[in-house]
């Protein structure tokens, strides 16, 4: 049962352009959201957070839209850089306890080409 | 100060090895995390420690043990290793509060179990 999806596995999109990845989840108790970015041979790196008390949240070229009623999350990445090409996991937490546990999505690969 | 830190990189074993993934943070967190990542998955939860002296188990525990040496250190063991614990092993590690969630990784440890 996958709680947290990411239903395109691949985007490719010019340089210069806007990528838009997004993220669907079943759980409606997950009240924290996070993008992590993956280049290969590495671990993955944080890239931008979202409480459930927001819609949106930015950070340079980097936004996060939070739409709570559909379950529905989407990083933009404006202007897209060929830096950008990596694959970014979506996952979220339903923030109890002293620890909280992740659960991801199955990623999307983002290629910018020049 | 080097973040997360996992060893070792690679790893090849035969069915039946034991082996013990090693993984220390320098960032002073409370919560330590180890992860397991498969080709077209994301990354599962095996077990989490919310804090020096404690551990329970996540979304695939089952063939893994852990042990939170102390603050800094958090090993995950295989005591008997099977083909489908082939996997990439992420740790991760993070100072864990209601506002913010964020988990920072290690680069991973590669094992192939034949």
């Amino acid at each position: 049962d996958q709680q947290v999806k990411q239903n395109s596995p691949s985007l490719s999109v010019q340089e210069g352009r806007i990528s838009i990845l997004n993220c669907d989840y079943t759980n409606s108790m997950f009240d924290y959201f996070l993008w992590y970015k993956k280049y290969p041979a590495e671990g993955p790196t944080f890239l931008i957070s979202i409480s459930s008390i927001k819609d949106k949240n930015e950070d340079g070229r980097f936004t996060v839209f939070l739409n709570k009623s559909a379950k529905h999350l989407s990083l933009h990445i404006v202007p897209s850089q060929p830096g950008d090409s990596a694959v970014y996991f979506c996952a979220a937490s339903a923030g109890t306890g002293t620890a909280s546990k992740l659960t991801f999505g199955t990623g999307t690969r983002l290629q910018v080409t020049l | 100060n080097a973040g997360v830190t996992q060893t070792p990189k690679f790893q090849v074993l035969k069915t039946g090895q034991s082996m013990t993934l090693q993984c220390a943070q320098d960032m002073n967190h409370n919560s330590m995390y180890w992860y397991r990542q498969d080709p077209g998955m994301g990354l599962r939860l095996i077990y989490y420690s919310a804090s020096e002296g404690t551990t329970d188990k996540g979304e695939v525990p089952n063939g893994y043990n852990v042990s939170r040496l102390n603050k800094r250190e958090f090993s995950l063991r295989l005591e008997s290793a099977a083909p489908s614990q082939t996997s990439v092993y992420f740790c991760a590690s993070s100072e864990w509060d209601r506002s913010t969630d964020t988990q920072y990784f290690g680069p991973g440890t590669r094992l192939t179990v034949l």
